[in-house]
């Protein structure tokens, strides 16, 4: 059983750089989110996604896009890095809204910008 | 502004007796309270969740309570043991349901 699986689970990018970080689940959530851990603030959402097709923004969600063109995936997307979206981004899924059921997160991806 | 807080960064205990962590919030409107357990290098588990028409939960060793009055709840585990040493989150979700609020962490130490 895979669950949610994230790719890459490391990366290091320069200034401006582009990159795309992949989420995948295979347990038919519907909803699907993104959020970033840094010490000493814990798990900030970035974007989430109640449904295939849809998004929504969370609580930092700039410099960043997201897409659900397929229910099982989620994608992540920094179009010009920065330095202060060095950080490790957790992917999570549910089957539906939280009063039913908790989060599976993925193992992490670990992202350093230079 | 931080809507779910824990207050102690870290937390160390022996081996055998209780933990006691720490969880406040400041949102009316959360009704759904969760605790994950994060280890090194893995992605968090879900831990003991309350609905907040209860005022206590208990799953074997673990026991969340919640004080609704000082929007304040706490994670019991007793007795303590040293696979238990991880970060432990606190999260709150509204009636919406379609997202939770982390508060900052708290890292667990047992020692044997």
């Amino acid at each position: 059983n895979a669950g949610v699986t994230q790719t890459p689970k490391f990366r290091v990018l320069k200034t401006g750089q582009s990159m795309t970080l992949l989420c995948a689940q295979d347990m038919n959530h519907e909803y699907m989110y993104w959020y970033r851990q840094d010490p000493g603030m814990g798990l900030r959402l970035i974007h989430y996604s109640v449904g295939e097709g849809t998004t929504a923004k969370g609580e930092v969600p700039d410099g960043y896009n997201v897409s659900r063109l397929k229910k099982q995936n989620f994608l992540l997307g920094l179009e010009s890095a920065a330095p202060s979206q060095t950080s490790v981004y957790f992917c999570a899924s549910s089957y539906s809204g939280l009063q039913r059921g908790e989060l599976f997160f993925g193992e992490g991806s670990r992202l350093t910008v230079l | 502004d931080q809507q779910v807080k824990q207050n102690s960064p870290s937390l160390s205990v022996q081996e055998g007796r209780i933990s006691i962590l720490n969880c406040d919030y400041t949102n009316s409107m959360f009704d759904y309270f969760l605790w994950y357990k994060k280890y090194p290098a893995e992605g968090p588990t879900f831990l003991i969740s309350i609905s907040s028409i209860k005022d206590k939960n208990e799953d074997g060793r673990f026991t969340v309570f919640l004080n609704k009055s000082a929007k304040h709840l706490s994670l019991h585990i007793v007795p303590s043991q040293p696979g238990d040493s991880a970060v432990y989150f606190c999260a709150a979700s509204d009636v919406s349901g379609s997202r939770l609020t982390f508060g900052e962490g708290t890292q667990l130490t047992v020692n044997p």
